[in-house]
């Protein structure tokens, strides 16, 4: 079992839509998770990064946390044709982040 | 500010060729390194850290090596590349906090 979990997608949906892209995880000592968003052939870039529960929220982008659950999720508002991109959560461990596998979203204009 | 930079852009190299793909680091000192490949529609796999100067810790046993040879240099180098070399190679530092980590442009080797 890996350690973080994601969806590979792709996930399809139509400009102006709300997008729910999620992880879990196994290790409940996790409590600090960031998401990175990476466009075809760049590198990933850090969109957002939360600490233990709650939500976090950034223009139209919220970051929620449920450790009860173990369940990370970004929510996107009013989706794009330039959200479509690749979103990775992640987790420190150690001097180390754990990636998930990465969910490919794609916004129909 | 913090940059950092990559190169090159792209490469094509044969089998059995050397490699050498450079990362600086400006704007922060003793940050954490690390060398990453993304292989086609994958995720990221990560293939060397580097805590300090001349510290190099190896995830993945295959026929890479790193070297730090100044504080915000990393160096991933191969003597001789195989057809599974070919990737999308990113590298990547700590920022101030030592969780966040910040992503290079990335280097396209094709080994042909």
């Amino acid at each position: 079992q890996k350690e973080v979990e994601q969806d590979p997608g792709p996930l399809s949906v139509p400009e102006g839509a709300i997008v729910s892209l999620n992880c879990t995880y196994s290790n409940s000592a996790f409590q600090y998770f960031m998401w990175y968003r990476q466009y075809s052939r760049k590198g990933p870039e850090l969109l957002m990064y939360t600490y233990s529960s709650g939500n976090k929220e950034d223009g139209r982008f919220t970051a929620q946390v449920d450790k009860s659950s173990k369940y990370i999720s970004l929510f996107i508002r009013d989706s794009q044709p330039s959200d479509s991109a690749t979103y990775l959560c992640a987790t420190p461990y150690g001097n180390k982040l754990v990636f998930g596998a990465g969910t490919i979203l794609r916004v129909k204009s | 500010s913090q940059t950092i930079h990559q190169w090159p852009a792209t490469l094509v190299q044969p089998v059995g060729s050397p490699l050498s793909l450079e990362c600086t680091v400006e704007g922060t000192s003793n940050p954490n390194l690390y060398w990453y490949r993304q292989a086609a529609g994958r995720g990221l796999q990560l293939l060397f850290y580097s805590v300090g100067i001349g510290q190099i810790s190896s995830e993945v046993p295959q026929n890479l090596s790193a070297s730090r040879p100044q504080d915000r240099q990393f160096i991933l180098s191969s003597k001789k590349l195989l057809l599974s070399d070919s990737g999308f190679y990113l590298c990547a530092f700590t920022g101030t906090s030592s969780y966040e980590q910040y992503f290079g442009p990335g280097t396209r080797l094709t080994v042909t």
